[in-house]
């Protein structure tokens, strides 16, 4: 099946500054990659998606790109406040599969620092 | 609308003991499914469900139960708890398959003493 890992686990920022996790994955039929984010407390939020026929999309001040070839995909978040800070994760599904089996990385937690 | 709704929010149970967390969503989704989340580490498939009476396998099936006797509601039941399911549970809800956005609940906080 497929594994996804995610680095670093750990991630302090100060504000203003950039911050990017990255991310691999195994089953090269994957073709769906969502970044969520959970704040303390709470469930998983969304925070975009990729699909493989896209090599980057943007969003504001969140960005993701996806290199199928080399199979990894990053979160890049810029200008950083304190409002981004709390544990992001990034998945992996095939998008033909039955049930959106997301297969989730483990986790990297944001601290900005004012 | 209220999306994900989960209870309890917190429990604390004996080891050897039952119970079943409640999942209900207002979305009339079709897909729905259990997450563990265990300290520090990702989110893991227990159960899901691709529409009423439906339900199947994740990857960490072994000592709980579900089913999905309508659209709306998908509980998840542990019989026997023990201290390796002491973790925090999400349900969760798409409206179709692979490649769309799940919505979570905001989690059920077990801890098996």
């Amino acid at each position: 099946g497929e594994n996804v890992e995610q680095h670093p686990s750990t991630l302090s920022v100060q504000e203003g500054d950039s911050a990017v996790i990255k991310c691999t994955y195994s089953d090269s039929a994957s073709n769906y990659f969502p970044w969520y984010k959970q704040e303390l407390g709470k469930g998983p939020q969304l925070i975009i998606d990729i699909r493989s026929n896209v090599g980057e999309k943007k969003d504001q001040r969140i960005a993701v790109t996806l290199n199928k070839t080399a199979k990894h995909f990053s979160l890049h978040i810029t200008e950083t406040q304190p409002e981004d800070s709390a544990v992001y994760f990034c998945a992996a599904s095939t998008v033909k599969a039955a049930g959106n089996k997301l297969t989730f990385g483990g986790g990297t937690r944001v601290l900005v620092k004012p | 609308n209220a999306g994900v709704t989960q209870t309890p929010k917190f429990r604390i149970l004996k080891i050897g003991q039952s119970m079943t967390l409640q999942c209900t969503q207002d979305m009339n989704h079709n897909y729905m499914y259990w997450y563990r989340q265990d300290p520090g580490m990702g989110l893991k498939l227990i159960y899901y469900s691709v529409g009423a009476g439906i339900t199947d396998k994740g990857e960490v099936p072994n000592g709980y139960n579900v089913s999905r006797s309508t659209t709306e509601d998908f509980p998840l039941r542990l019989e026997l708890a023990a201290p390796s399911q002491t973790s925090v549970y999400f349900c969760a809800s798409s409206y179709v398959a692979g490649g769309t956005e799940a919505f979570f609940g905001q989690g059920t906080r077990l801890t098996v003493v």
